[in-house]
């Protein structure tokens, strides 16, 4: 079935440093979402992207879908401690189920 | 609006029993359900998809009969863990797709421990 890799799978960076994760898919998707978890929590909706080229921004969060809406990439600037978590990206299946990526899970030094 | 809850939020249980989980959608009814279970540092997997009044339609690799799954409402969903072992420890959860927009709508999990 249809699937999304995610890289990286752990990143730890000092806190004011940028981050990004990348997913990747082999097949188009019709859509991408993108979830975090903090430590202990559940999943939390951040934002879908639909569109091919597509750019949306939530304050220090940018998130992008390919133009061939294979990919899709999230990048926090100047991260903060509150940005520690684990970011998943999920697709709608043919089936019309959400499938998640393997996530990356944030670190960030004080 | 769109509020799912679980409950309960974690529960203890010993080897060989059953445990229960519910999953409600609160302000607007759901046709469709789903359960995930996410090991610790890994993903969300989908164990199994509800429809309302219909047999679940579980994904390869999970047991129907040791994950029973009933959606007997429009606003409720639940899943029995029989016979837990220790191996079955997990974070389950819940989704529901309905409301105004037909999004899907996320839990806040139960974590699971068997002993």
């Amino acid at each position: 079935g249809q699937q999304v890799m995610q890289i990286p799978q752990y990143q730890h960076v000092q806190e004011g440093e940028d981050f990004t994760t990348y997913c990747n898919s082999s097949t188009t998707l019709s859509n991408i979402q993108w979830y975090k978890q903090r430590p202990g929590g559940h999943p939390v909706f951040l934002i879908q992207l639909v569109k091919s080229g597509e750019v949306k921004k939530q304050k220090r969060l940018t998130f992008q879908f390919g133009e061939a809406k294979k990919n899709s990439s999230l990048h926090i600037t100047a991260t903060q401690t509150t940005d520690v978590g684990t970011y998943f990206c999920a697709l709608y299946s043919s089936a019309s189920k959400i499938i998640f990526g393997s996530g990356t899970r944030l670190s960030i030094r004080p | 609006g769109a509020v799912v809850s679980q409950h309960p939020s974690w529960v203890i249980c010993k080897s060989g029993t059953s445990v229960k989980i519910e999953c409600r959608s609160l302000d607007f009814q759901a046709t469709t359900m789903f359960w995930y279970r996410q090991f610790p540092k890994q993903s969300l997997m989908l164990m199994a998809t509800s429809n309302e009044g219909s047999k679940a339609t579980y994904e390869q690799g999970v047991e129907k009969d040791k994950f029973l799954i009933n959606h007997a409402s429009l606003t409720l969903s639940t899943l029995t863990v029989t016979s837990a072992h220790p191996e079955d420890s997990s974070f389950y959860i819940c989704s529901a797709r309905g409301g105004p927009d037909y999004e899907q709508y996320f839990g806040p999990g139960t974590r699971l421990t068997v002993t």
